[in-house]
């Protein structure tokens, strides 16, 4: 069955960088897309880019460009997020989800369980 | 970017009542590429409906979703006690993906 597995939680003080990995299993990597979604504490969705395993062409939003840098080795199936300069507000839950490769398949069918990442000093 | 905005905030129902949940676009989603997930607590979300109206798989028939252009609906039925949740809606149909800012779904 498809999975998306994450690392674990992280604590890190501001101005760190944090790289959280995310590993896929029950399904050809190479043939969907990862994307990243971050949520603060009871807050809601917000999409951080993407990233395409067959080309390594990557898609930021626009408050992480710059700041964000999404990566995958194929040959054990894992993504990437690198995230820079780390704020008190980038304590949140990042996500990992998967979608397909056209535009008609952009939804995220299967995630991961998140990882926690706290920015204190 | 379009800006998706969900309605109510909360919504309070008892089980086996009819839920309707809203979501308006700032501009037209392309092709109603706009998606619904249910969160549950400590859960990551769960997609429910993709296309404005197809179902996921395994997602029980008491989902339903409508709509178009701007408009769209998350209707549930019968709400049974799983189903109190926070529900997002989501646009794909141009880049930033978007989502809603929740619409919870508590025990009355």
């Amino acid at each position: 069955q498809v999975q998306l597995v994450q690392s674990g939680a992280e604590v890190k003080k501001p101005g760190a960088s944090v790289k959280v990995s995310c590993k896929a299993s029950g399904y050809t990597f190479a043939n969907y897309y990862i994307h990243w979604v971050r949520q603060a504490p009871g807050q809601g969705l917000e999409w951080m880019g993407r990233i395409n395993p067959n080309s390594g062409g990557t898609n930021y939003a626009q408050n992480f460009q710059g700041r964000v840098t999404m990566t995958w080795d194929t040959s054990i199936g894992t993504a990437y997020m690198e995230l820079n300069g780390l704020r008190s507000d980038d304590t949140v839950l990042y996500y990992c989800a998967r979608t397909g490769t056209t535009r008609g398949t952009y939804y995220f069918d299967y995630w991961g369980q998140g990882t926690l990442v706290t920015v204190s000093s | 970017e379009i800006v998706l905005t969900q309605s109510p905030g909360t919504l309070s129902l008892s089980p086996g009542e009819r839920a309707t949940l809203s979501c308006r676009a700032s501009q037209s989603v392309n092709n109603n590429y706009l998606a619904w997930y249910q969160q549950k607590p400590g859960q990551a979300p769960r997609l429910l409906i993709y296309g404005a109206s197809s179902r996921a798989t395994g997602i029980p028939d008491r989902f339903s979703g409508s709509g178009s252009g701007t408009d769209f609906t998350l209707t549930i039925s019968r709400l049974e006690p799983e189903d109190f949740a926070v529900y997002y809606c989501q646009q794909y149909g141009s880049s930033p993906w978007t989502f809603g800012q929740g619409t919870k779904v508590e025990i009355k």
